[in-house]
């Protein structure tokens, strides 16, 4: 029951470069859509999340894009540096709020 | 500031031995949420709990059991530990099912069956 897909698996970016990961999802039924980052040995941890009624939001270096037509959703890391190398996850949140799925996960190595 | 805390952090099982993995958060969360993490498989939902008192299964509930203790406290119980549950678990809160918010994790046990 593949919900989610996320692409790149892995991804290297040079230090000031843009990182993109996408995100598509098969579900209609969500109403959530933000993205965690987690390091090596801690839980993830909430970056940006976005509303299906919204096509972009952004915070510092981080924007998400999201286009409900097409059922996909990515995130823009804008001068990417090595402190932004971990893995990230999609995970769109199903309505009613409990049944949140994630994405496989892409793993994020920016050089300097 | 603890938010979600994880007892134990590490811990190795010999297959069909029982444990149990302790949850607790304090910012008055309402729900709470059990993952479990495998290579190139993202987070995969164990069970969860939406309120005090009621707890329901996930994605992958074969062979877990949970306790949601009080308002703060959510536990996952292997009772017959077995090698495919060799995992790292995580433990989540929300304030509740809806509404601008993600999850807060705690930062895991990683279990070990042999």
């Amino acid at each position: 029951q593949q919900q989610v897909k996320q692409s790149p698996q892995s991804l290297i970016v040079q230090k000031g470069g843009i990182s993109i990961i996408n995100c598509a999802y098969e579900n209609t039924a969500f109403d959530y859509f933000p993205w965690y980052q987690q390091f090596p040995g801690k839980g993830p941890a909430l970056l940006i999340a976005i509303r299906p009624d919204v096509s972009e939001k952004k915070e510092g270096r981080f924007t998400i894009s999201f286009n409900k037509s097409a059922k996909q959703f990515s995130l823009h890391i804008m001068d990417s540096q090595p402190g932004d190398s971990a893995t990230y996850f999609c995970a769109p949140r199903g309505t009613g709020g409990f049944k949140t799925i994630f994405g496989a996960g892409t793993r994020l190595f920016v050089k300097a | 500031n603890a938010g979600v805390t994880q007892t134990p952090k590490f811990q190795v099982l010999k297959t069909g031995q029982s444990m149990t993995l302790q949850c607790a958060q304090d910012m008055n969360h309402n729900s709470m949420y059990w993952y479990r993490q495998d290579p190139g498989m993202g987070l995969r939902l164990i069970y969860y709990s939406a309120s005090e008192g009621t707890t329901d299964k996930g994605e992958v509930p074969n062979g877990y059991n949970v306790s949601r203790l009080n308002k703060r406290e959510f536990s996952l119980r292997l009772e017959s530990a077995a090698p495919s549950q060799t995992s790292v678990y995580f433990c989540a809160s929300s304030p509740g099912g809806g509404g601008n918010y993600g999850y807060t994790f705690g930062s895991g046990t990683r279990l070990t069956v042999v």
